[in-house]
């Protein structure tokens, strides 16, 4: 079926450190990946998407590029901020039914 | 645009009551919405998909009677966690699919924290 392999946490960083966490899919069908991100006890923020092969999506720093060879979607990001200490989910949307599949979640905490 | 919005935010309820979560897609129609559920520091599990006009269709265990889904119109679908128990205690949050756009991207709302004492 559907699933998603994401990095299990906590990852600790220093500010400015640079940023990789690592996300794989199952390749079933064609589906639209993606990245959200979670800031405590509030819901889902769409942070980032690609919907094809090769597409890169980015946002307020992130990037993460579509990889069909490795059925990869690592998220990236040069310069970490405290700001963006939160859980990082990876998904993959499945566009025959869509639904959404979701990684475990990596709990990034990022250090003045 | 594209706002979601759940309410209430959080709920304490006692064991054996019935409790209401409302979704609501604030500035578009949404013929789909989801339920999920979120265990502490774990991932969000689907539990449901709600169609605008039909029958919620239920991922495998998730109990159906327990977790009544009414999608009344294009703008709101309500949860109701029926004879709540503390194991009902969770995160819960919905997600909406814009209508009539080839876009199948799922808007989040802020979810809902039940409590069951």
């Amino acid at each position: 079926g559907d699933s998603v392999t994401q990095m299990e946490g906590p990852v600790t960083l220093s500010e400015e450190a640079f940023l990789t966490i690592n996300c794989t899919y199952t390749a079933t069908g064609y589906p639209s990946l993606f990245w959200y991100v979670q800031y405590p006890g509030e819901g889902l923020q769409l942070l980032l998407k690609a919907t094809k092969a090769d597409d890169k999506g980015s946002n307020k720093g992130f990037e993460a590029t579509y990889r069909k060879e490795t059925t990869s979607f690592h998220l990236e990001k040069g310069s970490v901020q405290v700001s963006d200490s939160a859980v990082y989910f990876c998904a993959r949307l499945n566009n025959g039914n869509y639904k959404l599949t979701f990684g475990k979640g990596t709990l990034l905490t990022v250090n003045p | 645009g594209a706002v979601v919005s759940q309410h209430p935010s959080w709920v304490i309820c006692k064991s054996g009551t019935s409790v209401k979560i409302e979704c609501r897609s604030l500035d578009f129609q949404a013929t789909t919405m989801f339920w999920y559920r979120q265990f502490p520091k774990q991932s969000l599990m689907l539990m449901a998909t709600s169609n605008e006009g039909s029958k919620a269709t239920y991922e495998q265990g998730v109990e159906k009677d327990k977790f009544l889904i009414n999608h009344a119109s294009l703008t709101l679908s309500t949860l109701t966690v029926t004879s709540a128990h503390p194991e009902d205690s969770s995160f819960y949050i919905c997600s909406a699919a814009k209508s009539g756009t080839r876009s199948y991207e799922q808007y989040f709302g802020p979810g809902t924290r039940l409590t069951v004492t």
